[in-house]
Formats: structure tokens, sequence, C-alpha cells
């Protein structure tokens, strides 16, 4: 079993509309969960990480833990067509090192 | 502060031939890290510093790559002998001691081998 699991989408929406993305991994003793979100042909940006579980906010956009069902998501509000980008889940595994998903390609809908 | 940067942007060479790919991590950050970034894949790992020592090599990374990090600030990675397979970005990302979760990317170069 893979660490991280993601779905590739791709996931169109209509602007204005609430997105969510999810993500699943295997191991409970994972801390940190992180969100990156990353446009064609650049780098990774880092949105949020969120330590164990909860949520934690940041504008339009929320990043829940929910470690029972070892699923993380993040949460778009108001979605705008420039958020349109590919977005990464990652963890933080036991040997200190980075796990993205494959990452969502979502599209915006103007 | 302008972020993590990375030279050049965009690389284009020969089978058989070596490049090497700079980065320059966010000045107060002691560690850096080397990915690699195939299409519709996540970032894998390849390597990180900690200040100039290397701690750790995935095995993705084969004998041909090298990376390096003199001084504890900009780092290199050396592809020698360059395959078709090696086409892929070359990520760098930097980070904190001690904050492995919050890294910070830079733009990227985009390698292809013809």
């Amino acid at each position: 079993q893979k660490e991280v699991e993601q779905d590739p989408g791709p996931l169109s929406v209509p602007e204005g509309a609430i997105v969510s993305l999810n993500c699943t991994y295997s191991n409970s003793a994972f801390q940190y969960f992180m969100w990156y979100r990353q446009y064609s042909r650049k780098g990774p940006e880092l949105l949020m990480y969120t330590y164990s579980s909860g949520n934690k906010e940041d504008g339009r956009f929320t990043a829940q833990v929910d470690k029972s069902s070892k699923y993380i998501s993040l949460f778009i509000r108001d979605s705008q067509p420039s958020d349109s980008a590919t977005y990464l889940c990652a963890i933080l595994n036991r040997d200190d090192k980075i796990i993205f998903g494959k990452g969502t390609r979502l599209h915006i809908l103007p | 502060d302008t972020g993590v940067s990375q030279n050049p942007r965009h690389k284009i060479t020969k089978r058989g031939q070596n490049v090497t790919f700079r980065c320059d991590p966010i000045s107060e950050h002691n560690r850096l890290y080397w990915y690699r970034q195939t299409l519709g894949q996540g970032p894998e790992f390849l390597t990180y510093f900690q200040n100039e020592a290397q701690l750790e090599k995935s095995r993705l990374l084969s004998d041909r790559f090298s990376a390096e990090r003199p001084k504890g600030s900009f780092s290199t990675l050396e592809i020698q002998r360059t395959e078709q397979g090696d086409s892929a970005m070359y990520l760098c990302a930097s980070s904190a001691s001690g904050r492995s979760y919050e890294q910070y990317f830079g733009p990227g170069t985009r390698l292809t081998v013809t």
C-alpha cells in the first residue's frame, strides 16, 4: 500500500462552488500533513500544514485531518478561476521525509 | 528574501551528455532537498543536505547522479551520461532544521533528454 493516495481527477467545478479535495494515508503514526498547490510548469507552493488531527483555516482554504479514518481533506470556499491548478497532499513520514500524493487537477469553470 | 531559486529553468541535452543544475535556498534555511517530478506524479525525494552534509540519498539516485552543497549555501545536482529516462522536472526545496514539514520549493529545472 502506498503511504499516501490521491485521486488524480480532473475535477471541474463552477466558479463560486465549494471544492473538496481528499487523500488517504496508510500509517496512523504520521503526524504532519501538508497541502501544496502547483500551477502548470511551476514548483509546488505550500498552502498549509496541519499537525495531528483537526482543522486549520487560512482565508478561503481549510485543511482537515481525520486520524481515525486516515483521511485528509482540503476545502476551498468561493472558488475562483485562479484556483485552477494541481493540488498535492503530502505527509511527513517516520524518516522525516515528505511523501506526496500524485496530485488532483482542479479546473474552476468561469 | 526572494525564496528558493533554481537555474537553469529549462535544459535540453542529448543523451550521453552531462548536465548540472543549481539551487539557491532561502538564506536562513540549513536544510536543502532535491526532488524529481514526472508528468502526472507528485515530487519524489532524491537527496537532502543539512548544511554541507549530505544525509540521505534515495535509491532512485543512481551512480550517475551526484549532489553537492560545498559551503552549506547553494547546491548543485549533476547527472552524468544522461538517458532519456532522466527527462523530468528537478525540484529543489529548503527548510529550517526541525521543520521538514515546512519545505519551500523553487520553480524547478525542466530537463529534456533527446
